[in-house]
């Protein structure tokens, strides 16, 4: 079975404080680890797909980074518009390359 | 979440009524996908389908059932609602080899 551990549950940021988000996963044929953003009352909103081992993504403050056991999502220098929860899912091949997602990181950067 | 429209925003039930969430989308995705969102337990699949005409179970299909005549919209369905269904439920869509897109949710309380 698909499962997806995401650590810490919740963490609390002075802007400008960089941080880590971890995202462990076991899953049967990786196809891809996804990275969402969610804001409240909102679905989730997509940042990025990564693929395999060693590979690396980066969008304005974020990067993501993929080992073969868990990915880690790196904020630099946060601003308080990047408070959200971050999901992190992966797709397997069977039921339609269907996401099994973590619970989330609520993130919350104070100014 | 621009292209994937999710109908109603909001619905208070009680106990045995049933009803229907409509999911539209506009960008001719082949996949949909129903997913059910709780506190603590991260976003769940209840069904999903592969294309117009099919559908199938996802991790927690019990008490619902889903439709897909056409292929825009993606129906999920409760017969009798019960009160372990309230939750805040998202669709999603995808073209092949893509990432997920999805709605704003529908927050579903049962009383």
């Amino acid at each position: 079975e698909d499962q997806v551990t995401q650590s810490p549950e919740a963490l609390r940021l002075q802007e400008g404080e960089s941080s880590s988000l971890n995202c462990s996963y076991t899953v049967s044929g990786l196809r891809g680890l996804f990275w969402y953003r969610q804001d409240p009352g909102k679905g989730p909103e997509f940042l990025f797909t990564l693929y395999s081992a060693g590979e690396e993504k980066e969008k304005e403050r974020l990067k993501a980074t993929l080992t073969k056991k868990e990915s880690f999502l790196h904020i630099t220098a946060p601003k308080p518009e990047d408070s959200a929860t971050y999901l992190c899912a992966v797709q397997a091949p069977a039921a339609g390359n269907k996401l099994t997602f973590g619970g989330g990181t609520r993130v919350l950067v104070k100014p | 979440n621009a292209g994937v429209t999710q109908t109603p925003k909001f619905r208070v039930l009680k106990t045995g009524q049933s009803m229907t969430l409509l999911c539209a989308q506009d960008m001719n995705h082949e996949y949909m996908y129903w997913y059910r969102q709780d506190p603590g337990m991260g976003l769940r699949l209840i069904h999903y389908s592969v294309g117009e005409g099919t559908t199938a179970k996802g991790e927690v299909p019990d008490g619902y059932n889903v439709s897909r005549l056409k292929k825009q919209n993606f129906l999920l369905g409760l017969e009798s609602a019960a009160p372990s269904q309230t939750s805040v439920y998202f669709c999603a869509s995808r073209p092949s080899n893509q990432p997920q897109h999805f709605g704003d949710g529908t927050r579903l309380s049962i009383l």
